[in-house]
């Protein structure tokens, strides 16, 4: 069985800031991980994903996370945030054998003038 | 990735009746996905659809009530039947193209009085 966890239902930054989402995760298998967003009365779009390559994955709009096994954990970060990054993100796994998705239950990310 | 789109974007609807939501995509995909996202909370795997084969749900949702067609590798429908209030949410359907990441569409916004 797989799950996630994501360790803060609220985050507030100043623009500007470094924002961090957590997400700790588990797995039977090898996961596939992903982030994706939901912005006020849209569908999700993704931001980044893990399938088992570099650690430090990259993605859109200056967001990036970087894979932990040790901790099972894939930690979201960006530098410098941005008044269009409130949004609700969502931490999500994969097992791969299925093609199934398990979503953790939301960070909702404000961001302060 | 994929373009997805929805019909309708949004509707309220009478207890007892039934609604049909369309999910199209703009090239042919095998595997297709409903969810549901009941308020505030997150999203919930209702079944996979996939083309040639019965639709597969997760436990909690039945055929009777939430009914898929899958006619084609570019379409789909749902049908929420005999709606109630509880049944207010918002619906997305997703793909995943090559077997690795599922796109979504923007979802349908159901309001049951």
């Amino acid at each position: 069985a797989q799950s996630v966890t994501q360790l803060d239902s609220h985050v507030s930054v100043s623009e500007g800031t470094p924002v961090l989402l957590r997400c700790n995760y588990s797995s039977s298998y090898s996961p596939s991980l992903f982030w994706y967003v939901q912005h006020p009365n849209k569908g999700l779009q993704l931001l980044l994903k893990y399938t088992s390559a570099a650690t430090l994955v990259k993605g859109i709009n200056g967001f990036e996370a970087e894979f932990k096994k040790s901790e099972t954990s894939f930690h979201l970060t960006k530098p410098s945030a941005h008044m269009s990054d409130a949004a609700e993100y969502f931490c999500v796994v994969s097992d791969q054998s299925d093609y199934k998705l398990s979503f953790g239950a939301g960070t909702t990310v404000t961001v302060r003038a | 990735s994929a373009v997805i789109s929805q019909k309708p974007s949004r509707d309220i609807c009478q207890r007892g009746t039934s609604l049909t939501i369309q999910c199209q995509v703009d090239s042919q995909v095998t595997m297709m996905f409903w969810y549901r996202q009941q308020p505030g909370q997150s999203l919930t795997l209702i079944a996979t659809a996939n083309q040639g084969s019965e639709a597969t749900y997760e436990s909690g949702f039945v055929i009777d009530k939430f009914p898929i067609s899958r006619p084609n590798l570019t379409f789909s429908t749902l049908t929420v039947s005999n709606m109630s209030p509880e049944d207010s949410s918002i619906y997305l359907c997703s793909v995943d193209p090559a077997g690795e990441t599922q796109y979504f569409g923007p979802g349908t916004r159901l309001l049951v009085l």
